[in-house]
């Protein structure tokens, strides 16, 4: 079966950095997401990969390794709105997105 | 610019009762979703539409209904309300089906008693 796994919660100080961490198991890859969603709101699109690497954008960065199947999102400069679930994807070989449970990440003063 | 507008925010529905959730779009994406999040769970995809006309079920797709008349508007219809279809729902929208960069609405909460 698919599977993508993601820490349930993580905490962070504000004016840190974390990494969230997701790995998964697809039928196929046509590219990882990840989404914010704050509580109570709808979630919305942060990054892609669709190669090996690095992707930067701001505050927030996201790496894939597709040969490990994992990925990680890094948050530097962490601020009291990134509390937040982080939501991993995967786009499968039916383009089907399949969704992790997401990272509630709680950041404190 | 409105994006995806859902409708009801919230609702309280009796078992056994009929209940079609609204979900508009002006962007004119060619694909719609239906997902429900439920706590602990990723989101779950009920059904989806790769374009007017088209409709497809998703994973977890027993109990609802899609139709997609045109572009911009795509309800889910439960037919017979179940307290296990209890959930947050979500529509969302994409350029088209095999881009993962979804636009979402601001849900709908669920409650069947």
């Amino acid at each position: 079966g698919q599977n993508i796994d993601q820490p349930t919660e993580m905490t962070a100080t504000e004016g840190a950095i974390v990494q969230i961490n997701c790995t998964y198991q697809t039928s196929g890859f046509n590219g990882l997401f990840w989404y914010q969603q704050h509580a109570g709101e709808a979630p919305t699109f942060l990054s892609y990969n669709v190669l090996d690497g690095l992707e930067e954008k701001g505050r927030f960065s996201s790496f894939l390794s597709r040969s490990k199947g994992y990925s990680y999102l890094l948050l530097k400069e962490l601020q009291m709105k990134d509390s937040a679930s982080y939501l991993c994807a995967v786009l499968d070989s039916n383009y089907q997105l399949i969704w992790g449970a997401g990272t509630k990440l709680i950041i404190k003063p | 610019i409105a994006g995806i507008t859902q409708a009801p925010t919230s609702q309280i529905l009796a078992a056994g009762r009929r209940m079609t959730l609204r979900c508009t779009q002006d962007m004119r994406h060619n694909a719609m979703y239906w997902y429900r999040q439920d706590l602990g769970l990723g989101l779950r995809l009920i059904h989806y539409s790769n374009t007017a006309g088209t409709t497809g079920k998703g994973e977890v797709p027993d109990g609802y209904s899609v139709s997609r008349a045109n572009t911009d508007d795509f309800p889910l219809t439960l037919a017979s309300a179940v307290p296990s279809q209890t959930s947050v729902y979500f529509c969302a929208s994409s350029d088209d089906r095999g881009s993962g960069e979804l636009f979402f609405g601001e849900g709908s909460r669920l409650t069947v008693l």
